[in-house]
């Protein structure tokens, strides 16, 4: 069946460092992917996300861009901050569901 | 700014116990899901809704049932709770399918706890 894989965290950064965190799929057809952040003590809210081939979803300075090549999605930001210290979720929409297939998450901690 | 609302936020139940957790939503939208996340697996769908008086199964739909009798809620109940229901519960809705535009709204979550 479909499904996300992430690469397992915690990641610690220091402040202005750059960030990947890697992500690939399994998916029948052509799914759409996402990226969910969540802050401590808080829902998940959508970052980014890409709905075809080779589509770059960004927003705050983060990116990620569609291979189907390689079924990635990896998320990469060019200089991260304490304030995006939070568990970072790769998720996939197969099809034309509107359902989610998360991955397990990958926590990231920012040191000043 | 309501959004998504889930109720209640944190419950401790004892084994075999029932409940039930509300979800309602302000914004008039079709679908509504129920996700459960556990720590190192991310979220998993339980059950969800494209529409009032429908609902389907997710991922992991044993030992929990849900009703969506009006638009804005949508119901989930543990008839009888069992310690690996300890998680915590997101609800979630959205107007539709992703790829089509839409998003979907998380909840801030309910922890729950079976001992």
């Amino acid at each position: 069946g479909d499904s996300v894989t992430q690469m397992e965290g915690p990641v610690t950064l220091s402040e202005e460092a750059f960030l990947t965190i890697n992500c690939t799929y399994t998916a029948t057809g052509y799914p759409s992917l996402f990226w969910y952040v969540q802050y401590p003590g808080e829902g998940l809210q959508l970052l980014l996300k890409a709905t075809k081939a080779d589509d770059k979803g960004s927003n705050k300075g983060f990116e990620a861009t569609y291979r189907k090549e390689t079924t990635s999605f990896h998320l990469e930001k060019g200089s991260v901050q304490v304030s995006d210290s939070a568990v970072y979720f790769c998720a996939l929409e197969p099809g034309n569901t509107g359902k989610l297939i998360f991955g397990q998450g990958t926590t990231l901690q920012v040191k000043p | 700014n309501a959004g998504v609302t889930q109720t209640p936020k944190f419950r401790v139940l004892k084994t075999g116990q029932s409940m039930t957790l509300l979800c309602a939503q302000d914004m008039n939208h079709e679908y509504m899901y129920w996700y459960r996340q556990d720590p190192g697996m991310g979220l998993r769908l339980i059950h969800y809704s494209v529409g009032e008086g429908t609902t389907a199964k997710g991922e992991v739909p044993d030992g929990y049932n849900v009703s969506r009798l009006k638009k804005q809620n949508f119901l989930l109940g543990l008839e009888s709770a069992a310690p690996s229901q300890t998680s915590v519960y997101f609800c979630a809705s959205s107007s539709g399918q992703l790829r089509s535009g839409n998003t979907i709204y998380f909840g801030e979550g309910s922890w729950l706890t079976v001992v």
